[in-house]
């Protein structure tokens, strides 16, 4: 099945680096760019982060993307509490569908 | 500002079809530069995506879904929407319609959504 694999959950404390990985095949990450969605609870995804590591107008530059093979990360620097979403990767597959990641829970502690 | 807003029932019985419309606001929908699309997320599950139209009717659908949905657009209204057949429970979950930057497919995604409607698929 062409999904994505993300760490179901993560967490750090304010001011601390974070990272989320999202793993993929040739069919998506390998060859297409990836895009990154934050999502509070009971509201709509927010794009974050697309083809691989651009910021939409508006997203703190403590945001950031990165892409090697067929896996890419998402950065968070400078964690604040705010931060505390679910995280979600997503990339065009070969089958011909946008195919996303499990997501991943932020706690800040 | 460009705002999208999902309509449509809430509630639909097992093996009727589901009909929402997504009206645009504060763009056009006839824009060169976009295609429309529609994603959802059944309850404590991932986002799937459902596909994605363009102004003049040009479609993606998600294979595992092609033979139950349409998407159609209409410019008049400024509206496009979804049309997904033989519901079952598994189709509950929050629709989202959103905007898709107008990119080679290698570059796709979502950068405007809508704030999403519950659907529940029930007798």
């Amino acid at each position: 099945q062409s999904v994505l694999t993300q760490p179901p959950s993560t967490s750090g404390t304010p001011g601390q680096r974070v990272t989320i990985s999202c793993s993929g095949s040739s069919s998506n990450i390998g060859s297409k760019s990836v895009n990154w969605y934050q999502q509070f609870p009971a509201t709509a995804p927010k794009l974050l982060i697309y083809r691989n590591n651009q910021r939409p107008s508006g997203v703190p530059d403590r945001f950031s993307g990165s892409k090697s093979g067929t896996s890419a990360s998402l950065a968070i620097s400078g964690l604040q509490s705010e931060d505390e979403a679910d995280y979600y990767c997503a990339s065009w597959d070969d089958s011909l569908k946008e195919v996303f990641g499990g997501g991943t829970r932020l706690t800040v502690l | 500002q460009l705002q999208l807003q999902e309509s449509g029932p809430g509630l639909v019985k097992p093996s009727e079809t589901l009909s929402l419309t997504c009206t645009v606001s504060g763009g056009s929908i006839s824009s060169s530069s976009f295609y429309w699309g529609w994603i959802r997320q059944p309850p404590g599950k991932r986002l799937e995506w459902i596909g994605s139209i363009y102004y003049s009717g040009s479609t993606y659908y998600n294979p595992s879904l092609k033979s139950r949905v349409t998407l159609s657009v209409d410019t008049s209204k400024n509206q496009f929407s979804l049309n997904l057949t033989s519901v079952t429970a598994a189709d509950t979950a929050v629709y989202y319609c959103a905007r898709v930057p107008l990119e080679l497919l290698s570059h796709y995604y979502m950068d405007v959504w809508g704030k999403g409607t519950t659907v529940t698929v029930s007798s």
